[in-house]
């Protein structure tokens, strides 16, 4: 089982859709977490860390439940420029390296 | 810009030659990071340092792969006799604290 597994993707919705993704970890111990938007061929950019109380950033909302071990976000009134790969990735070990999942592909369409 | 730097953005090489890249972290972030991302996968993590310190190597860093941070600023990863399996795209990522921002990539081709 890999540490990291997020849902399979591609997720196509409509402009103004309503989505979320999941992500389940492995490592119980894992204290840190975040989300990471990856356009084609460029470099992951963090879109937010995620708190034990759930946090929210505009049309962005993350939630973390520590007794299942997963991780959400959830991406209300979608835009086209949401299309992107999402990335969770938890915080591991002593020294602090992200495990990543494979991604999950969002296309927005019009 | 103040972001994390990669140099070169693109390397071609044949099989079985060295390769060296470069990563220039923000300025204040002492921790540095290499990770190498296939097509369809995420990122996965190769080595860490803590100011000029290694602290931390992948099962991934064979013997091929060597990276420094001689002063605890920029750092350089060499891969030696690069093999086809080598072709990724490797990620330079820099924090302070928990969080990790990455540079643009070197998208590496092993011919």
């Amino acid at each position: 089982r890999k540490e990291v597994e997020q849902d399979p993707g591609p997720f196509n919705v409509p402009e103004g859709a309503t989505v979320a993704f999941n992500c389940t970890y492995s490592n119980s111990a894992s204290q840190s977490f975040f989300w990471y938007r990856q356009d084609c061929r460029k470099e992951p950019k963090l879109l937010m860390s995620v708190y034990s109380s759930g946090n929210e950033d505009g049309r962005f909302t993350a939630q973390l439940n520590r007794a299942s071990q997963y991780i959400s976000l959830l991406i209300r009134d979608s835009k086209l420029s949401d299309s992107a790969t999402y990335l969770c990735a938890v915080l591991s070990g002593g020294y602090n390296k992200l495990i990543f999942g494979a991604g999950t592909r969002l296309a927005v369409h019009p | 810009d103040t972001g994390v730097s990669q140099n070169p953005r693109h390397k071609i090489t044949k099989r079985g030659q060295n390769v060296t890249f470069r990563c220039d972290p923000i300025s204040e972030h002492n921790r540095l990071y290499w990770y190498r991302q296939t097509l369809g996968q995420g990122p996965e993590f190769l080595t860490y340092f803590q100011n000029e310190a290694q602290l931390e190597k992948s099962r991934l860093l064979s013997d091929r792969f060597s990276a420094e941070r001689p002063k605890g600023s920029f750092s350089t990863l060499e891969i030696q006799r690069t093999e086809q399996g080598d072709s990724a795209m490797y990620l330079c990522a820099s924090s302070a604290l928990g969080e990790q921002y990455f540079g643009p990539g070197t998208r590496l081709t092993v011919t």
